[in-house]
């Protein structure tokens, strides 16, 4: 099975608070991330989190983490049209290996 | 623009075909990644190069062959593809393999082989 898994699909309100969920299963990971893909886009870094934080806030996006439960959430606060993209959880494995998870497509709606 | 960029951003090939994808990065990083992403699959790491030499090769079928004339290029070279190899090819650049370096990508070369 997968290392990373996500829910495939999430829909939201506009002006609404959006949160994606992802957990995985290495315990030694030492930074987890989240990236946005848009259509026809490549992936871009949104915000990481070292293991050793519990939360982390950059404007609208909050970061938690939950070492114990290996789960990590990104909350989007007063969710745009401009959000809607493909949201991949990430975790670093050793030095530079990335194991992604399938990819969460959220659509907001007006 | 995360400063890596990718040619061409579409391709169709036959199976007979040999074609080739470049990655190019503005941001003076030392390592390279291709990456390929299928639908709804997790993204695959294929290869990785620091300082032009390549360091993995993720049990990637012969018929891909990379090359990294210097830091700033990557290529993909493609021959006898299968139709099952149709999708899009990330390219990723960092400035080294160790600590919380970051993956910046590139926006992708969406592949269809028929």
């Amino acid at each position: 099975g997968e290392d990373v898994e996500q829910s495939l699909f999430l829909s939201v309100r506009e002006g609404d608070s959006s949160v994606i969920n992802c957990t995985y299963t290495d315990s030694s990971s030492t930074y987890l991330y989240w990236y946005k893909q848009e259509p026809g886009a490549g992936l871009q870094l949104l915000t990481y989190i070292f293991s050793n934080m519990d939360m982390k806030q950059d404007q609208r996006l909050t970061v938690l983490l939950n070492k114990k439960d290996k789960h990590l959430s990104l909350r989007i606060a007063d969710t745009q049209t401009g959000d809607s993209a493909i949201y991949f959880c990430a975790e670093r494995l050793g030095d530079y290996k990335l194991s992604f998870g399938a990819g969460t497509t959220v659509t907001v709606r007006a | 623009e995360t400063g890596v960029t990718q040619t061409p951003r579409h391709l169709v090939m036959g199976m007979t075909n040999k074609k080739s994808l470049k990655c190019e990065q503005h941001l003076g990083h030392n390592a390279m990644y291709w990456y390929k992403q299928s639908a709804k699959k997790p993204l695959e790491l294929m290869f990785v190069y620091n300082f032009k030499e390549q360091t993995e090769n993720n049990s990637v079928p012969s018929r891909f062959s990379p090359e990294c004339p210097n830091s700033s290029h990557l290529f993909l070279h493609l021959h006898t593809l299968q139709p099952e190899d149709s999708a899009l090819y990330l390219c990723a650049s960092s400035q080294d393999l160790q600590g919380q370096e970051t993956q910046y990508f590139g926006p992708g070369t969406r592949l269809l082989v028929l």
